[in-house]
């Protein structure tokens, strides 16, 4: 199994330009999650899933979005992106409901530059 | 006030000492995990516990639900323990972990 795989693992972008961030896993996990960690801050929720044609706000969607059409997919949109969304992004997908009983398996990041 | 506060922010410590680091949470949980992100990046869970104890080689997780405090131990380190480690809990309100921001351990040889 290749877990969670995340794509890009870098990019830059200008301000203003949009991008997709792609995650997939092949563990056939109900839960999906996409979090940003900004340097001294600790991981912040921005959108999950709780299966496909699921989705729900965390703590930080401004300016993001998601879509889940398959169990194995979620990719998260930035549209017109600014330098506040500069961060590192994971992907993390867990069988059930992530701390009750169940293990997060995160995927290796992607780290977003806005200028 | 965060929710889930981790002390030290960083550690150094020479190789073979015992290491523990602390983290204390102010609301109710159902389930505590244990994280730890390498250097690199990539992020690995070392832990989920909701009471007592859990042992996996040289690492000890402890949790006290009544005082809302658990401990990461370290037996023995080495240089490649090395990495930022990370408290979350799963509180019983929310539908999601909530983490600490980490604490940095650095073992030199």
């Amino acid at each position: 199994n290749a877990g969670v795989t995340q794509t890009p693992k870098f990019r830059i972008l200008k301000i203003g330009q949009s991008m997709t961030l792609q995650c997939t896993q092949d563990m056939n996990h109900n839960y999906m999650y996409w979090y940003r960690q900004d340097p001294g801050m600790g991981l912040k929720l921005i959108y999950y899933s709780v299966g496909a044609g699921i989705t729900d706000k965390g703590e930080v969607p401004n300016g993001y979005n998601v879509s889940r059409s398959t169990t194995e997919d979620f990719p998260l949109r930035l549209e017109l992106a600014a330098p506040s969304q500069t961060s590192v992004y994971f992907c993390a997908s867990s069988y059930d409901l992530a701390g009750v009983g169940n293990e997060q398996f995160f995927g290796p990041g992607t780290r977003l530059t806005v200028l | 006030k965060n929710e889930v506060e981790q002390s030290p922010q960083n550690l150094t410590a020479q190789e073979g000492e015992f290491i523990t680091i602390n983290c204390s949470y102010s609301v109710g949980i159902s389930a505590l995990h244990w994280l730890q992100q390498h250097p690199g990046g990539g992020i690995v869970s070392l832990f989920m516990l909701s009471s007592g104890k859990k042992k996996h080689g040289r690492l000890i997780a402890t949790i006290n639900i009544q005082e809302k405090h658990s401990s990461l131990h370290i037996t023995a380190s080495h240089p490649r323990d090395s990495a930022v480690y990370i408290c979350a809990v799963r509180s019983f309100e929310a539908d999601k972990l909530i983490f600490g921001t980490g604490t940095r351990l650095q073992v030199f040889p």
